[in-house]
């Protein structure tokens, strides 16, 4: 089962612009992680923030954390063409110990030159 | 290695078949971890290992499926008597400790599996 959904499913922009893009989740986690997929590539990690965390910078991505909410959201400022691909964001479960990640379907985001 | 590889990076096969997919974390790392992506979803669990020793194998589908890590390093998930639904990309992914879910995991390019 899906423990994270991600919202938008799908997100066109033009480049230069930020693209928003949000993971709500279920039970309580540890910490929730984003990664990237381009088409035809493996999954990539971009960012990992722990449930004690409600903000997180790597570059041009920003992550926020609300556990409260049980949701996440992935910011990319000032977004180009190469950022052209599905993200994912994956969470473990904090209540049994599972170490497995549980990924969401994905928001594919669509950067126009 | 530089990272997680995997092969063959496609596979057809004929339904009944049996496949054997390879993966080779990073050097080092402790923990390895199978999944599998439909078109369109994200990956989902299927068993991971800490060193030889498998872990948790709550997600593989069915009996057809085993994997095994014999010397703590390369894992083989095999799948007997494949079926049509059995299609979909395979991934591997390794992380350097057992804390599993708390720490990164680094993902291989995956391995398409088509069953005709």
């Amino acid at each position: 089962s899906q423990q994270g959904e991600e919202d938008p499913q799908a997100l066109s922009i033009q480049e230069g612009e930020n693209a928003t893009m949000n993971c709500s989740y279920k039970t309580s986690i540890n910490n929730l992680q984003w990664y990237r997929q381009n088409s035809g590539r493996g999954l990539v990690h971009l960012i990992l923030i722990r449930s004690n965390e409600r903000e997180k910078h790597s570059g041009r991505l920003r992550v926020t954390l609300d556990t409260s909410k049980k949701s996440s959201s992935l910011l990319i400022t000032a977004s180009r063409a190469a950022d052209t691909a599905s993200y994912f964001c994956a969470t473990d479960a904090k209540a049994t110990g599972r170490r497995a990640l549980t990924f969401g379907s994905g928001t594919r985001l669509q950067v126009q030159p | 290695g530089a990272g997680v590889s995997q092969s063959p990076r496609y596979k057809v096969t004929k339904r009944g078949q049996d496949v054997a997919l390879r993966c080779d974390p990073i050097s080092g790392h402790v923990s390895l971890y199978w999944y599998r992506q439909a078109l369109g979803q994200g990956p989902e669990f299927l068993t991971y290992f800490n060193y030889e020793a498998q872990q948790d194998k709550s997600g593989l589908p069915n009996d057809r499926f085993s994997a095994e890590r014999p010397e703590g390093s390369i894992s083989t998930l095999t799948i007997q008597r494949t079926e049509q639904r059995d299609s979909a990309m395979y991934r591997c992914a390794s992380s350097s400790s057992p804390g599993g879910a708390r720490e990164t995991q680094y993902f291989g390019p995956g391995t398409r599996l088509l069953v005709l």
